[in-house]
């Protein structure tokens, strides 16, 4: 199995506060990615991340930021978190995101609850 | 834009009754296709993959081709068990770009 650790695994919430999700690597893959699970919608791509310091927005940025200062870590930030922002957040890492046919591998998920 | 549409579920089956999990795709250009597998509670595990038309992606008795001609590419097992039970993704990637996936299929098989 790929080497992805997503901290914390369950999370209950307040509307409004602040949370930070952390995916950490140990396959040196250059990408990686956040991804949000609904029912009904299947993954949607939040942000994405190319290299050290260089992220991009995906389908549903909207409410979140990301960081990566390391290549193993990669940080999903909730600033004021909201109900709608309840999910299922996956971390996932590739080695290459240009190739086309590399497999992204996935984390365990956090399940996040806001209230 | 590039979308995948997979056949709602859930699907239910008996032990040892043959699978078909239909999967077509929008996209321009030569995606490559891939299913993914969710087992409760965990992470999506990558299933098979194909990269050009005419492949045939394997695994675990799954099988999946790469249809150019009519933009699908649907998961088969012949007999299924009851650890199939999960929910399977249909996913393409196309380069330079991010997976986009269906919104998946759940599988429950029955002893």
């Amino acid at each position: 199995d790929a080497g992805i650790t997503q901290s914390p695994r369950h999370k209950v919430t307040e509307t409004g506060t602040p949370v930070t999700l952390r995916c950490h690597q140990t396959e040196n893959h250059r990408y990686m990615y956040w991804y949000r699970q609904d029912p009904g919608h299947g993954l949607r791509l939040i942000h994405y991340s190319y290299g050290v310091k260089d992220t991009d927005k995906g389908e549903v940025s909207d409410g979140y930021s990301v960081s990566r200062s390391k290549t193993e870590d990669f940080l999903l930030t909730l600033e004021s978190a909201t109900s709608s922002q309840t999910s299922v957040y996956f971390c996932a890492i590739s080695e290459s995101g240009t190739s086309g046919n590399q497999p992204q591998h996935f984390g365990d998920g956090t399940r996040l609850s806001i209230l | 834009g590039n979308s995948v549409t997979q056949m709602e579920g859930p699907v239910t089956l008996s032990e040892e009754a043959f699978l078909t999990i239909n999967c077509t795709y929008t996209a321009t250009g030569y995606p490559s296709l891939f299913w993914y597998v969710q087992y409760p509670g965990e992470g999506l595990q990558l299933l098979l993959k194909a990269t050009k038309a005419d492949d045939k992606g394997s695994n675990k008795g799954f099988e999946a081709t790469y249809r150019k001609e009519t933009t699908s590419f649907h998961l088969e097992k012949g007999s299924v068990q009851v650890s199939d039970s999960a929910v399977y993704f249909c996913a393409l990637n196309q380069a330079g770009t991010a997976l986009i996936f269906g919104k998946g299929t759940t599988l429950s098989v029955s002893s």
